[in-house]
């Protein structure tokens, strides 16, 4: 069965301050994974995704992760937090179903 | 395009009354989901159809919820009778594809259920 997990329920940074939501995963096969952002009262975005090639995917907003088939891994990561970036993320596989969710809060 | 829309964005029902949520895909998509959000349970998979066949309904939580897709532009969620555990917010996503790949969803504003 594919799976994602999110370990983290919540993280909290200081704006301007680097940010990594975490995300492992469990899947046989090419691992299709994805990132989506929802801000309060509004449906999934789409950050990001990785299929094959480089390791460091760059998405939206200039979100960007990092594969790491070794310890099975898609961190999703940003060099400077803004407050803006408070939502709440959630990590996928290919099959459509999504993790946990994590809420990020960037306090100014 | 306008993108998923999905309605009605709120409802209010009764214990027992029948609900109705409705959902529009992007036109040209060949893929609708229907997912449940909730605080204790987190974003569930419903039900998703491809070019208008239910694929996989493994996450129907009972009888009581059915889904339909009668043509390409137009798919509903139908839960009778209401219980207030089934109070959510309820997403309607279409995506080009089917499930397997590299497929990217587009979501719907969502329908916030309340049964009370």
């Amino acid at each position: 069965a594919q799976s994602v997990a999110q370990p983290e329920d919540q993280v909290n940074v200081a704006e301007g301050n680097p940010l990594t939501v975490k995300c492992t995963y469990s899947v046989s096969g090419n691992p299709y994974l994805f990132w989506y952002v929802q801000y309060p009262n509004r449906g999934l975005q789409f950050l990001l995704k990785y299929i094959t090639g480089d390791n460091l995917v760059k998405g939206s907003y200039g979100f960007e992760a990092e594969f790491n088939k070794s310890q099975t891994s898609f961190h999703l990561k940003k060099p400077s937090a803004l407050v803006s970036d408070s939502a709440l993320y959630f990590c996928a596989v290919y099959d459509m179903r999504f993790g946990a969710g994590t809420r990020l809060t960037v306090k100014p | 395009d306008a993108g998923v829309i999905q309605s009605p964005r709120h409802e209010v029902t009764e214990m027992g009354q029948e609900v109705t949520l409705r959902c529009k895909p992007i036109s040209g998509h060949n893929s609708l989901f229907w997912y449940r959000q909730t605080m204790m349970r987190g974003l569930e998979l419903l039900i998703y159809f491809n070019n208008n066949v239910p694929i996989d309904d493994s996450g129907m939580p009972e009888d009581r919820f059915s889904a339909k897709m009668p043509n390409a532009s137009f798919s509903t969620l139908k839960i009778q009778p209401s219980e207030p555990r089934d109070s959510a917010v309820y997403f309607c996503a279409s995506s080009l594809y089917g499930v397997g790949g590299a497929n990217v969803l587009t979501f719907g504003a969502g329908s916030r259920l309340t049964v009370l």
